[in-house]
């Protein structure tokens, strides 16, 4: 079991915007920064967003991240069909949990 | 060109010793967080610990602790993650990554392409 809550899976059609929730706690996303990674089938994961809201360069503006308390989430807007992956929250833990924790992952369809 | 190149794939049995390796170029690899990520087949990421190849402080996920060691040769650009012996739930795909900068804390912005891990009598 995750230390960080994530739905399992996420859907929408192309065009649509679509949300993923990432559930914490006051030792990790409360305290720290939130990143979300995307990683497609047979392949490495890729930082979408860093320190809750910033994009690495090359990351469309479509993708934006929030962070509210213990939650966070990813919107994605103008959904397409090459944004079906597996996308995955992470934050730094100051308890014993740590020192790094992943949420369980949410796989993404477009429909 | 910023890059983490992970040693390739291994097939052993259990009970055996394996080492695995991540060599960094293209930034100063002492002063980035160096993490290692496992993932079993079909699963999700699972953060195993992570280095500061500077000075080799390093911090293990409860899970992990005891089970694998990490270290780093920072005058090689290189670090390592190493099992004593080996069991067939080991397998899986292992991920090294770097931070974004040398404080704790940062997001992972570069990452292995991965090193697959058989473990199989």
């Amino acid at each position: 079991q995750s230390v960080l809550t994530q739905p399992p899976s996420a859907s929408g059609t192309p065009g649509q915007r679509v949300t993923i929730s990432c559930f914490g706690s006051g030792s990790n996303i409360a305290s720290n920064f939130v990143s979300w990674y995307q990683q497609f089938p047979g392949t490495a994961p890729k930082l979408l967003i860093y320190k809750n809201n910033e994009r690495p360069s090359g990351v469309p503006d479509r993708f934006s991240g929030s962070k509210s308390g213990t939650s966070a989430s990813l919107a994605i807007s103008g959904l397409r069909s090459e944004d079906e992956a597996d996308y995955y929250c992470a934050a730094w833990d100051d308890s014993l949990r740590g020192p790094v924790v992943f949420g369980g992952g949410t796989k993404l369809t477009v429909l | 060109e910023v890059q983490l190149v992970q040693s390739g794939a291994e097939v052993k049995k259990p009970g055996e010793f394996l080492k695995i390796s991540c060599k960094g170029s293209g930034y100063t690899f002492s002063r980035h967080w160096i993490g290692w990520v496992r993932q079993m087949p079909g699963k999700g990421l699972e953060w195993m610990g992570i280095i500061y190849p500077g000075d080799s402080d390093t911090r293990y996920s409860p899970s992990f602790q005891g089970q694998v060691t990490i270290s780093a040769d920072k005058s090689i650009s290189t670090a390592y993650l190493h099992w004593s012996t080996l069991k067939a739930s080991d397998t899986a795909i292992y991920y090294c990554s770097k931070t974004t900068s040398d404080n704790y804390g940062d997001a992972f912005d570069v990452w292995g392409q991965g090193t697959m891990v058989t473990v199989s009598s």
